[in-house]
């Protein structure tokens, strides 16, 4: 059983890049199994995905973030991570990790963490 | 980007009651849609995956079903932890896209 736990700053300034990282245990982020990625949900709004890495480290990128995101692996610490430059308000979220194996849906979900964007 | 819509945006049930709620694709998505429940301050939990599959654990009063623009989830009898909001994502075509979600509600 996977596990996912996101860790990072809480808050972050406009115009600055927020930067996340997902830990995964129960399980190797080596695996050909499973892809690993990134959700967000603004305060009482609804779910958006951000982006998809393979254990392989091929990216993939929602086009209404491409510009701004990064999403990559660190196989030695069992981590993947996320980078969100140029940050406004809007991108204030609670950001989950996400791993899925057969299709893009979810199986595993971090528990979320909260970023906002503020001065 | 495909956009899903959901109706009703909020349900009221009685407990021991029938829900159903709908999930419209703006394209066919064949059968590449699922349903997730989030409960307030939790992650959404997978339910429901290729339209009509259960996920691991996910009880049989929950059932889904139709395929290119048109999907229901069924509860057969709400349970009182079944009152939560209730997302549907289509997979079919990237990126991965949601509804807006529909709130259950106890009456």
């Amino acid at each position: 059983q996977l596990q996912l736990q996101e860790s990072g700053p809480g808050l972050v300034k406009p115009s600055e890049t927020l930067s996340l990282t997902c830990t995964v245990s129960g399980g190797s982020i080596s695996s050909r199994s499973y892809y690993w990625g990134w959700i967000r949900q603004p305060p009482g709004k609804g779910l958006e995905w951000i982006g998809s890495i393979s254990y392989s480290g091929s990216a993939y990128y929602n086009p209404s973030l491409k510009s701004r995101v990064t999403i990559s692996v660190d196989t030695s610490k069992n981590q993947f991570s996320l980078n969100l430059s140029s940050v406004t308000a809007a991108d204030t979220a609670v950001y989950y990790c996400d791993s899925y194996s057969s299709g893009w849906f979810i199986d595993y979900w971090g528990q979320g963490t909260l970023v906002t964007v503020s001065s | 980007e495909i956009v899903m819509t959901q109706s009703p945006a909020t349900l009221s049930v009685s407990p021991g009651e029938r829900a159903t709620l709908s999930c419209r694709a703006s394209q066919s998505v064949s059968s590449d849609l699922a349903w997730y429940q989030q409960k307030p301050g939790q992650a959404p939990r997978l339910l429901i995956y290729g339209a009509s599959t259960r996920a691991t654990g996910i009880p049989a009063r929950f059932s889904g079903s139709g395929s290119g623009t048109e999907f229901t989830l069924s509860i057969s009898s709400l349970q009182s932890e079944d009152f939560a909001v209730y997302y549907c994502q289509q997979y079919n075509n990237w990126p991965p896209t949601f509804g807006q979600g529909t709130k259950v509600e106890i009456k």
